[in-house]
């Protein structure tokens, strides 16, 4: 069965740290692109980061740019998002999302979805 | 990089069919066939519903349509059933190599 599973969120003060990471089976996960996607409570779907297949290309949004970042381990089938100096506005659910296809990192639609792993900013 | 516009709520009765918009910019929706509708149930993980502006994935019903025109995106759920009651969102990439994700839709089957 294909599966993405999230770990790592919890609570944490303004300012602080917090590494996420997301497990994959069921699939050749070296060959694809994979995302973070966040959800603040109540809010709509955020793109955060995305990184290439092999981990040599990272991409990021705006909003996290200089404070997150991806990477991947593709020998532990993991995809991982450490996050720094976070803000009370990064409170949201983080899911990590697979694309449909492999040939480029933006191409497809995400048709992979882990459950979500929920990341709360507050003293 | 901002997001996508939809509106806020659309509702039917069972039966009826609904449309749900997705404007964006020549950056993204316009200058792309890379968009996807995806519904998410309260407390669920998004489901991809559409792919590719106007592809259904494997197992999503056919009730589901896409299409476009220009900067504008639209999902079209046709023999509205109670299941559908959900939130939907559009998304796209764009030209910045960033995906964006509309405001999402609430749908209300009445």
């Amino acid at each position: 069965e294909v599966q993405l599973v999230e770990s790592g969120g919890g609570l944490v003060q303004p300012g602080g740290s917090l590494r996420l990471s997301c497990a994959a089976s069921g699939f050749t996960f070296g060959i694809y692109a994979m995302s973070w996607v966040r959800q603040a409570p109540g809010k709509g779907l955020e793109w955060v980061s995305a990184t290439s297949g092999g981990g040599g290309n990272t991409y990021y949004a705006d909003s996290v740019t200089g404070r997150f970042t991806i990477s991947r381990d593709n020998s532990k089938n993991t995809v991982y998002l450490q996050l720094n100096s976070l803000r009370a506005d990064d409170t949201a659910v983080y899911y990590c999302a697979r694309p449909s296809g492999v040939t480029a990192i933006f191409r497809f639609a995400f048709d992979i979805w882990g459950q979500g792993t929920m990341v709360t900013v507050s003293s | 990089q901002s997001a996508l516009t939809q509106p806020a709520s659309v509702s039917g009765s069972p039966g009826q069919s609904i449309t749900i918009s997705c404007t964006g910019t020549s950056s993204d929706v316009g200058g792309y066939n890379y968009v996807s509708w995806y519904q998410q149930h309260p407390g669920k993980a998004p489901k991809l519903m559409i792919y590719d502006v106007r592809n259904r994935p494997s197992g999503v019903s056919n009730r589901f349509s896409g299409s476009k025109s220009g900067n504008m995106a639209s999902l079209t759920i046709s023999g509205l059933q109670a299941e559908d009651e959900a939130d939907y969102y559009c998304s796209s990439y764009t030209s910045s190599n960033t995906y964006a994700f509309g405001t999402g839709t609430k749908v209300t089957v009445l």
